[in-house]
């Protein structure tokens, strides 16, 4: 079957600090691999997403890396501000339907 | 704007009681879909529809129906409102060819 298994939060990290957020996933055929970030009140925004394996996707300086051998897309950023402040969700889509972790909220103080 | 509309944003409601989350999208997508989210269980699909006439079920559709008349709306009707219904319901819609999803801001259902 499909799932999508993301590490609990919640992550507290001081501005600047190196974020990672683990995600894995099983898989049948060849999925794409998503990020979601939703800001509080709000409804989920699409931050990357990797089609295909070795792919790398990118945005606001968050990156993750579609990785087929470890079945593993971690979510990654540099520097971390408190505006990155929010719950994020890895995604799986497959067969034309999602599936969700069950987020990892990011908690960033100044 | 373009994007998907979704009302209301909060509802409470006596337990039995019925009603209907509104769904409305502008940007031609043929796929729309219903999920809910509840704390440490992420989002869960409960119906999606890949065309007007079409829907399915997902992962958790008891207590819940949709219909598609047009390719706009994707109405979601609770027929009996329980506790467990308490939730955020969140509505998305894709282009066909990809998962290229945008979500709703959401509606926010208490049953009590």
């Amino acid at each position: 079957g499909n799932s999508v298994t993301q590490m609990e939060g919640p992550v507290t990290l001081s501005e600047e600090a190196f974020l990672t957020i683990n995600c894995t996933y099983t898989a049948t055929g060849y999925p794409s691999l998503f990020w979601y970030v939703q800001y509080p009140g709000e409804g989920l925004q699409l931050l990357l997403k990797a089609t295909k394996a070795d792919d790398k996707g990118s945005n606001k300086g968050f990156e993750a890396t579609y990785r087929k051998e470890t079945t593993s897309f971690h979510l990654e950023k540099g520097s971390v501000q408190v505006s990155d402040s929010a719950v994020y969700f890895c995604a799986l889509y497959n067969f034309n339907k999602f599936y969700f972790g069950s987020g990892t909220k990011l908690n960033v103080k100044p | 704007n373009a994007g998907v509309t979704q009302t209301p944003k909060f509802q409470v409601l006596k337990t039995g009681q019925s009603m209907t989350l509104q769904c409305a999208q502008d940007m031609n997508h043929e796929y729309m879909s219903w999920y809910r989210q509840d704390p440490g269980m992420g989002l869960r699909l409960i119906h999606y529809s890949v065309g007007a006439g079409i829907t399915d079920q997902g992962e958790v559709p008891n207590g819940y129906n949709v219909s598609r008349s047009t390719t706009e709306d994707f109405p979601l009707r609770l027929l009996s409102a329980a506790p467990s219904q308490t939730s955020v319901y969140f509505c998305a819609s894709s282009y066909s060819h990809g998962p290229h999803y945008t979500f709703g801001s959401g509606t926010r259902l208490t049953v009590v």
